[in-house]
């Protein structure tokens, strides 16, 4: 099955600066990756996803990244805030397949 | 996402005890999944059913039983063989299949007294 692999585990920016979060994937029928969020004892919510047909998508100041050769994945958050802190899970799947594979998650801190 | 109701909140369970954890959701979806979440861990998937009467393992499956009777519900049973119960339980539901957007419920957190 699919292996999804996740970096850094944890991840401290200063409020304003870029942070990344890199993912790798293992089944290169994977054609679809989402990315989560989740706050302290909250639920995990989309942030955003991407799918295969693009190498790339944005949403103000997330963005995620594809490189379907490499297998590889970025989240991408610029002009970090306080709230952006977080754990920070992705995710892949194909086509026809029964359920998500998450990654292990990235807890980011934004130090005001 | 107010679409999915996990109960209770909290749920505490006494040794040899049976618990049940509710999923409710009205967003019509298929698919339907329960994940299991350690203290800085990731999601652990523990059951899926992608149609009504119809379910399948995940990779921790034991210790636990599902049922899906209803389109909007999917309770999970923590029985007395699953020896180390106590984390945070996600339900989650799709539209169809693992390639769609995944929407949670707030979670139960379940302890042993």
């Amino acid at each position: 099955g699919e292996n999804v692999e996740q970096h850094p585990s944890t991840l401290s920016v200063q409020e304003g600066d870029s942070a990344v979060i890199k993912c790798t994937y293992s089944d290169s029928a994977s054609n679809y990756f989402p990315w989560y969020k989740q706050e302290l004892g909250k639920r995990p919510q989309l942030i955003i996803d991407i799918r295969s047909n693009v190498g790339e998508k944005k949403d103000q100041r997330i963005a995620v990244t594809l490189n379907k050769t490499a297998k590889h994945f970025s989240l991408h958050i610029t002009e970090t805030q306080p709230e952006d802190s977080a754990v920070y899970f992705c995710a892949a799947s194909t086509t026809g397949a029964n359920n998500l594979f998450f990654g292990t998650g990235t807890r980011l801190t934004v130090i005001p | 996402d107010g679409g999915i109701t996990q109960s209770p909140k909290y749920l505490f369970r006494k040794e040899g005890q049976n618990v049940t954890l509710s999923c409710e959701q009205n967003l019509n979806h298929d698919a339907m999944y329960w994940y299991r979440q350690d203290p800085g861990q990731g999601l652990r998937l523990i059951y899926y059913s992608q149609i009504v009467n119809d379910f399948q393992k995940g990779d921790i499956a034991e210790g636990y039983s599902v049922s899906r009777e209803k389109k909007e519900s999917f309770p999970l049973t923590v029985t007395s063989a699953q020896k180390n119960p106590t984390a945070f339980y996600l339900c989650a539901s799709s539209t169809t299949g693992g390639d769609q957007p995944q929407h949670f419920g707030d979670g139960t957190r379940l302890s042993i007294l």
